[in-house]
């Protein structure tokens, strides 16, 4: 069955660095997102791409992130300079959206645990 | 605004049914999903409805109300690999879904 993966499952940082974050959403999906799971709290939304460009974005999702899809098959998150709250799960999602019946359902991944020390 | 509450906690015994209600507050409602998330897992998508009534799937159901903006989520027969994170959310047209804060299911052998 085909699944959404993300690379590193863990990535520890120093406050300050940038890190990207990475995910392959399944090869027919045209929707995109990020989203993060602060330890023991909900999981919040960041950001949507299609098209090649970005659908929305949260008050979370400010000038020190981007997302990009480099390539037909991954699609990145950037934190340019991190800082110590930045430290949560970053999950990827990605949905199929050309039939009714999928409209809804966003198939997530493993997620990433960023750390910023 | 936008809102989503359920309870924080839920506990139940391994066989039994336990329902987690969901009550919500939106503008422009599409429905509404209820995803399951295992400790350090990702979120499982469970169900949607789109209309009111009762959505059935194997052991788990869903329900919608929304003239009384409110949902459950139904489990049956309860396991213990049961024991999960269990969110409500709804969609935002195509762009994202929103989560309540979830509720943490116990399942008591």
């Amino acid at each position: 069955e085909p699944e959404v993966t993300q690379t590193p499952s863990h990535q520890v940082t120093q406050m300050g660095q940038e890190v990207i974050l990475r995910c392959v959403p399944i090869s027919n999906h045209l929707y995109f997102y990020w989203y993060r799971q602060i330890l023991g709290q909900k999981v919040e939304f960041l950001v949507s791409f299609y098209n090649n460009e970005i659908s929305e974005k949260s008050e979370i999702f400010d000038d020190q992130f981007s997302v990009e899809r480099p390539d037909g098959s991954n699609f990145t998150l950037k934190i340019r300079s991190t800082k110590l709250e930045d430290s949560a799960m970053y999950f990827c999602a990605s949905r199929a959206g050309t039939q009714r019946a999928s409209y809804n359902e966003q198939f997530f991944g493993p997620g990433t645990r960023l750390t910023v020390l | 605004g936008q809102s989503l509450e359920q309870p924080s906690e839920v506990t139940a015994v391994e066989g039994a049914i336990v329902q987690i209600n969901c009550t919500y507050q939106t503008s422009g409602f599409y429905g509404l999903s209820w995803y399951q998330q295992h400790d350090g897992g990702a979120p499982t998508f469970l169900s949607y409805n789109a209309l009111d009534g009762l959505e059935e799937t194997g052991r788990f159901s869903s329900f919608l109300s929304r003239s009384d903006s409110y949902g459950y989520l139904l489990l049956q027969e309860l396991q213990m690999k049961d024991s999960a994170s269990y969110f409500c959310a709804f969609p935002r047209g195509d762009d994202k879904i929103i989560f309540g804060k979830g509720t943490r299911l116990h399942i008591l052998p």
